[in-house]
C-alpha cells in the first residue's frame, strides 16, 4: 500500500496567516492526490482533487500543488472558519490511503 | 442537496457484531460507487471497503477481509456494512462516502460527499 505522510501533525496560526501543509507519498502518485477539510462532528469536505483542482464553492484562498511524491496545501490568508483538520488522500493505487491529518488551531 | 446519514454504531464486545447503515438522498444512488471510511481516535482516516453501483463488486482493506461485508439496496437508497468478529482495533468513527470519478489524462477518483459518521467502540 502507498503510505502517505503528512506534516505537521498540528499547527497554531492566527487569522490572516499563510499556512502550508505538506503531504508525501511513499512512491510516485503523479497528481492523484486529494485534500479534505474536517471539522469535529461534521462531514469531511473535499477541497482539492488532482493535486491542484479547486472544487466548486471552495474559497480561492485554498490552493494545492505538487507532483510525484511531494504535495502542499496552502491557505493564503487563514480565516476563522478554516480552523479545522486537513488530510490528504491518494487515489493512484488501491487501496486509497490517507495522511494522518493536520490540525490547524488558533494561536 | 446530497445527504448521507449513517446509523447503527455503538458499544460492542470483542468478537461481537454490528450492522451499520447509510441512508442516501439528494442524488441518484444507483449511479455511484460507495465506500466506507473509518477514523480511529488520534489517527488518520482509513478506507475500509467499497461497492460497485449495482452491488456486484466489492473490495476491502486487508485488515477487515473475511470479517466485514459491504452491501447496498438501491431500491432503498441505502448502503450497509456488516461488522463481524470485531476487535478493539476496529474502534473508530465510520463514515459512508460517495465516490466520484473524473477523466482528465486518467481517471481521477475522490470522495466528494461524506456523512457525519457513526461511532463504533469495541470494548469489554
Amino acid at each position: 500500500d502507498i503510505q502517505m505522510t503528512q506534516y505537521p501533525s498540528s499547527l497554531s496560526a492566527s487569522v490572516g496567516d499563510r499556512v502550508t501543509i505538506t503531504c508525501r507519498a511513499s512512491q510516485s502518485i503523479t497528481t492523484y492526490l486529494n485534500w479534505y477539510q474536517h471539522k469535529p462532528g461534521k462531514a469531511p469536505k473535499l477541497l482539492i482533487s488532482a493535486a491542484s483542482s479547486l472544487k466548486r464553492g471552495v474559497p480561492s484562498r485554498f490552493s494545492g500543488s505538487g507532483y510525484g511524491t511531494d504535495f502542499t496545501l496552502t491557505i493564503s490568508s487563514l480565516q476563522p472558519e478554516d480552523f479545522a483538520s486537513y488530510f490528504c488522500q491518494q487515489s493512484s493505487n488501491m487501496p486509497p490511503t490517507f495522511g494522518q491529518g493536520t490540525k490547524v488551531d488558533i494561536k | 442537496e446530497v445527504q448521507l446519514v449513517e446509523s447503527g454504531g455503538g458499544l460492542v464486545q470483542p468478537g461481537g457484531s454490528l450492522r451499520l447503515s447509510c441512508s442516501a438522498s439528494g442524488f441518484t444512488f444507483s449511479l455511484y460507487w460507495m465506500s466506507w471510511v473509518r477514523q480511529a481516535p488520534g489517527k488518520g482516516p482509513e478506507w475500509v471497503a467499497n461497492i460497485k453501483k449495482d452491488g456486484t463488486v466489492q473490495s476491502y482493506v486487508d485488515s477487515v477481509k473475511g470479517r466485514f461485508t459491504i452491501s447496498r439496496d438501491n431500491a432503498k437508497n441505502s448502503l450497509y456494512l456488516q461488522l463481524d468478529s470485531l476487535r478493539a482495533e476496529d474502534t473508530a468513527v465510520y463514515y459512508c462516502a460517495r465516490e466520484y470519478s473524473e477523466f482528465w489524462s486518467g481517471y481521477y477518483n475522490y470522495f466528494d460527499s461524506w456523512g457525519q459518521g457513526t461511532p463504533v467502540t469495541v470494548s469489554s
